[in-house]
């Protein structure tokens, strides 16, 4: 067990709509990170914040959004969805913010199906 | 950013050692080698990471060459457990904007 926990743990939508994906990360840590697994695209990194500003990004779509909140969970949004947005969607954290340096440790996933 | 190298497969036979090698031939001196791996229907797992020296933990040795253009993962008895794909990376340390570039790393398969 990672320290991080994840929810939903699946996630059955249509296309159109629109979902929010909660992280919590591990006590203590201040930097949580989203990335995207897809059978084509691998892993990818989306998005960065570390005590609530956004640090660095990735690949994400315009129609994703993302940030920390003061208890410094994170919320991922994913809205206007497509059928290709189903994936695996990981969250994880370390403790400081530059990631060269840091442990990133991963929560279970949700997995997102787009109908 | 700077590349990194795997072979897409290796096998091993349970409680034998196992060198999963990692080629990153452009890598640049702030440079970070990070190993992380994925088990099946699991989140990424942190394993070891290095600059210039080899380093040792709990999970497993990493050693780095002379001129750091390529790396070996080591675990020394291999279990079942360990059947995964692991993912070498190249992080660079520098102020903001950096990320992990997970490739499609190499599929361990251990053999009882």
């Amino acid at each position: 067990d990672s320290g991080v926990t994840q929810t939903p743990k699946h996630l059955i939508t249509a296309t159109g709509q629109r979902v929010t994906l909660r992280c919590s990360p591990r006590s203590g840590d201040l930097s949580v990170y989203w990335y995207q697994q897809s059978l084509d695209q691998g892993l990818q990194f989306l998005i960065q914040y570390y005590n609530g500003e956004e640090r660095a990004k990735g690949n994400i779509l315009e129609r994703f959004s993302a940030q920390q909140f003061p208890d410094l969970h994170s919320e991922l949004n994913l809205s206007s969805l497509e059928l290709g947005d189903s994936a695996l969607y990981f969250c994880a954290s370390s403790a400081g913010a530059i990631v060269a340096q840091e442990t990133q440790y991963f929560g279970p996933g949700t997995r997102l199906l787009v109908l | 950013d700077a590349k990194t190298t795997q072979p897409n497969s290796m096998e091993s036979n349970e409680e034998e050692p196992v060198h999963l090698p990692c080629n990153h031939s452009t890598i640049s001196g702030t440079d970070y080698i990070h190993w992380y791996r994925q088990l099946p229907s699991q989140g990424p797992e942190y394993v070891i990471h290095g600059l210039t020296s080899n380093v040792n933990n709990r999970m497993a040795s990493l050693a780095i060459a002379e001129d750091r253009k390529s790396s070996t993962l080591i675990l020394h008895r291999a279990t079942l457990r360990d059947a995964a794909v692991y993912y070498c990376i190249l992080s660079p340390f520098r102020g903001g904007s950096e990320k992990l570039v997970f490739g499609k790393g190499t599929k361990l398969t251990v053999n009882p």
